[in-house]
């Protein structure tokens, strides 16, 4: 079945540094994938989706300028979170859409295990 | 735009028991519904989903879930529960928005299975 890897699954850093995370489908091509957050005993939040070759588009409320998102390839985003603060310690899920039979209508998203960031 | 309720965000079962976990859409357009689980700390793992066709859709770990369009549910059932069901599991809907097709989810039930 379709595999989604994320690196890191954990990762502590301190306030005011940056911290990349990958997000990678190992055996399919993903031209799109989503960034998700996901805060303690709550749902997920759809951060923004992240598109090969093109900028991010990211939902309303999300800064754009604090979670850099690149699609550099098929099988490769990245989110990074610049100047992180302690408010930025969540649970980041990111998922690939894996097209079906061809129709871009007809697809499914495979999840990635997550990542924990914590900042102090 | 589209939304998806579950109704009780802790279900407690006894092993064996049967299980019902409860799910309201609202959709303007025929939904696709998806079913998912998270264990802790891990990512979603897809239980089933329902594009078109059958409503009564089988998935994996013997979890089904029936699409009733007239009740704009989508219920997940499993006639017995194990001890190895105990986990969050989310209902989502597909909305059509910015050119994409997105994922809404409710906001989760957590399932507690005793024995």
């Amino acid at each position: 079945g379709a595999v989604v890897s994320q690196h890191p699954s954990r990762v502590i850093c301190k306030s005011g540094t940056s911290v990349k995370i990958e997000c990678r489908s190992l055996d399919f091509q993903a031209t799109t994938m989503f960034w998700y957050r996901q805060f303690p005993k709550k749902s997920l939040m759809l951060m923004a989706t992240s598109n090969e070759g093109s900028k991010a588009t990211y939902e309303q409320g999300v800064e754009k300028d604090k979670f850099l998102i690149n699609h550099a390839s098929l099988t490769l985003s990245t989110l990074t979170v610049t100047s992180a603060h302690p408010e930025d310690s969540s649970f980041y899920i990111c998922s690939a859409r894996l097209i079906l039979a061809g129709l871009t209508s007809v697809y499914e998203q495979y999840f990635g295990p997550g990542t924990r960031l914590t900042v102090t | 735009a589209q939304s998806v309720t579950q109704l009780g965000s802790h279900v407690s079962v006894s092993e064996g028991a049967l299980v019902l976990l409860r799910c309201n859409y609202s959709s303007s357009v025929p939904p696709y519904l998806f079913w998912y689980v998270q264990y802790p700390n891990q990512g979603l793992q897809l239980l089933l989903k329902y594009t078109t066709g059958a409503t009564l859709v089988k998935g994996i770990n013997g979890f089904e879930a029936e699409f009733k369009k007239s009740e704009t549910s989508f219920h997940l059932t499993k006639p017995s529960a194990h001890m190895s069901d105990a986990a969050e599991y989310f209902c989502a809907v597909s909305e059509f928005s910015g050119g994409y097709n997105k994922l809404i989810f409710g906001a989760g039930t957590r399932l507690a299975v005793h024995p």
